[in-house]
Order: structure tokens, then C-alpha cells, then sequence
């Protein structure tokens, strides 16, 4: 069955460096999400792309989504302790109204 | 801002009781899902809803479970007859479009967290 990976699965980082977290689908997706979830919170819509090879910017974050449209990475420049929470990509199969969450990035930042 | 509400935020039950979880989608919303969150694990697709029926479902959404759009706001997960692994977070999403329509950004409730004992 369809399956969305991400690695890596925790990334402890101290607060300034980079982080960059990597999503792969089984399957083509018709398009890509990045959710944030906060301990304790709910997933937080992000950005979705939707080209192949398209690439968007928010502010100290990067969305890739790859050519093949399998697979897609986030990256953030200088990471702050704002940013620590566990990040989802998640996507539908074209046609279907079915969303597949990926496994999941937990960062932390240490100040 | 409009938000998904979902009530109530803790619910306690005993196995094999019958328990409904509530969600109040944006109100300009047509799509409407449910997903669970074992504790520390990732979010699982359960259903998905539109125009009162629904439209995808997991393999976790096995006759246990149903959905309901009661009224014109009210979007309701049953689960029968609850088993000590549903014990999970359930959030409530609601989105404009879906369907193979590109713009299926998911708004998501705070959550409901059941402990089936």
C-alpha cells in the first residue's frame, strides 16, 4: 500500500544551525503538504506544492518538491527554539480524497 | 480567524462502550476528515467526507466506525464498541476542496484524546 517515509525521524540541533527533513512517497503524489505539530498541539497547515520541481520560501523555511513528484524536503536556515515541534509532510494519490501522512520529524533545538 | 472545534477534549471510557467524538468544521468547508494519533506516532487517515456521504476511507475504518453530518454544522465519529487500541488523539480537519482539486489545505481541530480502559 501507498507509504510516506521521512527521515530522519528526531534531529537535535542547537539553536542557529540548519535542519532539513526528507519525504518520500511509494507512490506519485498530486500534491505535497507540510504540517507542524507542537508537543501537545495539533497539526498547523505549513505550505502545499503542487508543480513538479517547485520550490517556496517562508522566510527562514524551503519547500522542495521533487521532479518526480514522489518525494519533497523542507529546510530551515538557522533554526530558532520556535521551531521545535514534529514535522509531517502528508499527500493525496492523484484522485483520491485519501491523505498519506509521512512518519514524521521531531526536531529540537537546544538554546 | 474560523477554526475546527471538537468536543469534548478528554473523553474516558470503558472497552467495549460506544462513545461519539465532535467536531464542528469551518463553515464555508465541504471536505471533512477524521485522523488518529496514537501517542508519539504519526497521523493516520481514517475518512474522509463530502456531500454527505463519504468519499475515501483507511483500513482502520472498519465497521467499527461510522460518520455523520447531523445538521447543517455537526460532523460526528462513532466508534461502537471501543477497543483498548483506539485509545489514541483524534483530530477533526475540514477543507475548502479536495477531491483532485489542487487547493486541500486541511484546517485541523484541536483534538479529542480517548482512553478506552
Amino acid at each position: 500500500g501507498q507509504q510516506v517515509m521521512q527521515i530522519p525521524q528526531y534531529q537535535h540541533v542547537q539553536e542557529g544551525e540548519d535542519f532539513t527533513t526528507y519525504c518520500n512517497s511509494s507512490t506519485t503524489l498530486s500534491n505535497i503538504q507540510w504540517y507542524k505539530q507542537r508537543p501537545g498541539g495539533h497539526p498547523v497547515f505549513l505550505i502545499q506544492l503542487v508543480k513538479s520541481g517547485e520550490v517556496k520560501k517562508q522566510k527562514r523555511l524551503t519547500f522542495q518538491f521533487g521532479e518526480a513528484k514522489k518525494n519533497s524536503s523542507l529546510h530551515i536556515t538557522a533554526t530558532q527554539t520556535t521551531d521545535v515541534g514534529t514535522y509531517f509532510c502528508a499527500g493525496p494519490k492523484y484522485n483520491f480524497n485519501k491523505f498519506y501522512f509521512g512518519s514524521g520529524t521531531k526536531l529540537n533545538v537546544k538554546p | 480567524e474560523p477554526e475546527v472545534t471538537q468536543t469534548p477534549s478528554h473523553q474516558v471510557t470503558q472497552m467495549g462502550q460506544e462513545v461519539i467524538l465532535r467536531c464542528v468544521p469551518i463553515s464555508n468547508h465541504l471536505y471533512f476528515y477524521w485522523y488518529r494519533q496514537i501517542l508519539g506516532q504519526k497521523v493516520e487517515f481514517l475518512v474522509s467526507f463530502y456531500n454527505n456521504e463519504i468519499s475515501e476511507k483507511s483500513e482502520i475504518f472498519d465497521d467499527q466506525f461510522s460518520v455523520e453530518r447531523p445538521d447543517g454544522s455537526n460532523f460526528t465519529l462513532k466508534i461502537r464498541s471501543t477497543k483498548l487500541e483506539d485509545s489514541a488523539m483524534y483530530f477533526c480537519a475540514s477543507s475548502e476542496m479536495g477531491g483532485t482539486l489542487l487547493s486541500q489545505t486541511q484546517y485541523f481541530g484541536p483534538g479529542t484524546r480517548l482512553l478506552v480502559l
